[in-house]
C-alpha cells in the first residue's frame, strides 16, 4: 500500500523554537508538498518541490522554510515557532505531472502542531 | 481570489437521503477536478474525479457531475450513511499549467440518524 508518512501526530513546542516537520514517501513521487489547514481557511499550499534540492514558495511561506535532500523525503521548518503557527500540517506527493493523474496527492494522516 | 469555491461550510442530511455538496470554480483552464474526504486527524483522501471532458462520473455511491458552462460541478452521496461525516474538498487542476491542484474551503457534511 502506497504512503506517505508523517513523523510526529501530535507536537507541543514552545515559542521561539524551532521545529521540524517530516515527511517521506515511498511511491518514487516527483513532487511533494506541504500544507496546513485551518477552520475555515481550507487547505493552504506552504512550500512544495518538484525535484530533489528544488523548492517553491506557496501561498503562505511567511515563516516557513523546507528541505529536500532526498526524493522520498520533504521536511517542513518553522524557524521561529509562532502562535499563530498553532494548525494541521499535511504533507503530498504526487508523481510527475499530477494534475494528468486521476487521483492527485496522496496525503499523509498529519501533524497536529500546538505552539504555546 | 479563490479559484475553487465551496459556498456551504457546512451542510446536514438524514441518513439514508442525498447528500449534494457544490462546488463553483472561476478558471476555465481547469480541465481535471476532484472531490477529497477528510476525517479528523487524517489526512485528505482522494474519492472521485471528472475530466472536463465528461458530464458525470459515477462510483458506487457517488456521482459527480460537471457542468462546464455555468463552471459548477456536484458531488452527489446517494444513500448517505454515517461514516460520509467529514469534511469534502473540492479541487482543480491545469493540465497545462503548473501542475499544481487548487483546493476549495470544504464543506462539514453531518450525516444525522
Amino acid at each position: 500500500d502506497v504512503k506517505v508518512t508523517q513523523s510526529s501526530r501530535y507536537l507541543v513546542k514552545r515559542t521561539g523554537e524551532k521545529v521540524f516537520l517530516e515527511c517521506v514517501q515511498d511511491m518514487d513521487h516527483e513532487n511533494m508538498f506541504w500544507y496546513r489547514q485551518d477552520p475555515g481557511l481550507g487547505l493552504r499550499l506552504i512550500y512544495f518541490s518538484y525535484d530533489v534540492k528544488m523548492k517553491e514558495k506557496g501561498d503562505i511561506p511567511e515563516g516557513y522554510s523546507v528541505s529536500r535532500e532526498k526524493k522520498e523525503r520533504f521536511s517542513l521548518i518553522l524557524e521561529s515557532a509562532s502562535t499563530n503557527q498553532t494548525s494541521m500540517y499535511l504533507c503530498a506527493s504526487s508523481p510527475a505531472e499530477s494534475t494528468s493523474s486521476s487521483y492527485g496527492y496522496t496525503f499523509g494522516s498529519g501533524t497536529r502542531l500546538t505552539v504555546v | 481570489d479563490q479559484q475553487v469555491k465551496q459556498n456551504s461550510p457546512s451542510l446536514s442530511v438524514q441518513e439514508g437521503r442525498i447528500s449534494i455538496l457544490n462546488c463553483d470554480y472561476t478558471n476555465s483552464m481547469f480541465d481535471y477536478f476532484l472531490w477529497y474526504k477528510k476525517y479528523p486527524a487524517e489526512g485528505p483522501t482522494f474519492l472521485i474525479s471528472i475530466s472536463s471532458i465528461k458530464d458525470k462520473n459515477e462510483d458506487g455511491r457517488f456521482t459527480v457531475f460537471l457542468n462546464k458552462s455555468a463552471k459548477h460541478l456536484s458531488l452527489h452521496i446517494v444513500p448517505s450513511q454515517p461514516g460520509d461525516s467529514a469534511v469534502y474538498f473540492c479541487a482543480a487542476s491545469d493540465v497545462g499549467g503548473d501542475d499544481k491542484i487548487i483546493f476549495g474551503k470544504g464543506t462539514r457534511l453531518h450525516i444525522l440518524p
